[in-house]
């Protein structure tokens, strides 16, 4: 098993759709991150939970829904999204338990709204 | 608020060339640093860390970054590339009294001319 592993590897939907992307962790530890990757920009943080509460959110469209039932699940759930929301969805875990910032990722989920 | 800037997007080198990326982040508090590497078709991985201590720090596969607080900089640096070094490279931060919140860059991709 890989550290984070990420499903679906790619998504195609369309606006009125409504699909999750999830991601499970094996590091054992108990903060679990999703970010935006977009050509050429800054990988967006969205999401932290640590401990299944979120702890960071940042200015994230309510289009975007996240879910932490444990500490080994993430679930981002999507709604109604829009072409601009096309790009690769990562999630990530601390490497470490010290909350230094070192961070895992999968593979990440490529979305493409139509 | 945290930001970090990487001015170039794409660089082009021969092997064996000397490589040197730049990052320059904000933030006017106590920072971690990292570079992160993403291989083709692979997940981001951490290529080197500095936390505290000597400025100068070393990573895998030769590669190296030197800490300049006063320039608020942290730039890669690798003496002889090889072509495969060719990746897309990614610089962030993490303000020590807010772990969690990591900051990158919008990332430089390098691509070695065998």
């Amino acid at each position: 098993e890989t550290g984070v592993t990420q499903t679906p590897r790619h998504l195609v939907m369309g606006m009125t759709n409504k699909k999750s992307l999830k991601c499970e962790q094996h590091l054992g530890h108990n903060a679990m991150y999703w970010y935006k990757q977009s050509a050429k920009k800054p990988l967006e943080l969205m999401f932290v939970y640590s401990l299944e509460e979120r702890v960071e959110n940042n200015s994230v469209p309510s289009r975007f829904s996240p879910e932490c039932p444990n500490s080994s699940h993430l679930f981002l759930h999507l709604h109604t999204l829009q072409p601009e929301d096309s790009a690769l969805y990562l999630c990530a875990s601390p490497l470490g338990t010290d909350n230094t910032g070192e961070l895992f990722f999968g593979e990440g989920s490529r979305l493409t709204v139509l | 608020a945290q930001s970090v800037s990487q001015h170039n997007h794409h660089v082009i080198l021969s092997e064996a060339a000397s490589l040197e990326l730049g990052c320059n982040y904000s933030y006017g508090g106590t920072v971690n640093l990292f570079w992160y590497v993403q291989y083709p078709g692979q997940h981001l991985q951490l290529l080197l860390k500095y936390f505290s201590g000597d400025p100068l720090v070393k990573g895998i596969k030769g590669f190296e970054a030197e800490f300049i607080k006063s320039k608020f900089s942290f730039n890669l640096r690798k003496p002889s590339v090889q072509w495969s070094d060719t990746a897309e490279y990614f610089c962030a931060v993490n303000a020590k009294s807010s772990a969690s919140k990591i900051i990158f860059g919008s990332g430089t991709r390098l691509s070695i001319r065998p």
